[in-house]
């Protein structure tokens, strides 16, 4: 299955600032996915990316809060902008591993705003 | 939309049996997948059912039933370390566009000694 390098792993950041997290798959991918774990919670897709167009974002969730680029078939970006306490979270990068071994996830990104 | 239920917790001892339910409603149905989270970690794939039928890896087993939108994963002689989350995820057909996976509240299970 596809390996995912997913960084920074955990950050503390001032509310009103902005945080860029990036994953690296170690192939080509068409489709990439973002999803949000609340404490306690379970995942909550965010938007699905796919190269060359702009991301889909699910019910809930905003282009201007949670740009992401793809700009190839190995790499995005989120960016959670304008961040407010209500953002910390772990954020999450999957990707569709071939031969239905299920999708694979980054390590996750622990964000706590302050 | 996806509507995604399974239980909140379960306790069980260890060497026993647990079962855990979900049901969905989706409309376009691409298979249905089980992940196990450990706290602090991110989820693991467990199993992957997409016809009706039971599947059986080790002491995991995952049972499918499309027309009636159920599935249930099954944990057989419960060791400590399977204390964990486990997520039930449906797989939906986007057409062109690919796969979406939506998930479940998840299932925290607790392995008492």
């Amino acid at each position: 299955s596809a390996v995912i390098s997913q960084k920074p792993s955990r950050d503390i950041c001032q509310r009103g600032t902005s945080l860029t997290i990036q994953c690296q798959v170690d192939s080509q991918v068409t489709m990439m996915f973002w999803y949000r774990q609340q404490p306690g919670q379970s995942l909550t897709l965010i938007a699905t990316a796919n190269q060359g167009s702009e991301a889909t974002y699910e019910s809930g969730f905003v282009i201007d809060k949670f740009p992401i680029s793809r700009p190839n078939l190995t790499f995005s970006t989120l960016t959670v902008s304008n961040m407010s306490p209500e953002d910390s979270s772990i954020y999450l990068c999957s990707v569709d591993s071939p031969g239905n071994f299920g999708y694979t996830f980054g390590s996750g990104t622990r964000l706590t705003v302050v | 939309g996806q509507n995604i239920d399974q239980p909140t917790e379960m306790t069980a001892t260890e060497g026993a049996i647990v079962q855990i339910n979900c049901t969905y409603q989706t409309s376009g149905f691409n298979g249905l997948f089980w992940y196990q989270q450990h706290a602090g970690e991110a989820p693991t794939f467990l199993s992957y059912n997409v016809l009706d039928g039971l599947e059986e890896k080790g002491r995991f087993s995952s049972f499918l039933s499309r027309s009636k939108g159920y599935s249930y994963l099954l944990l057989k002689e419960l060791q400590m370390k399977d204390s964990a989350s486990y997520l039930c995820a449906v797989r939906d057909r986007l057409g062109a566009a690919g796969n979406k996976l939506t998930f479940g509240g998840g299932t925290r299970v607790l392995v008492k000694p």
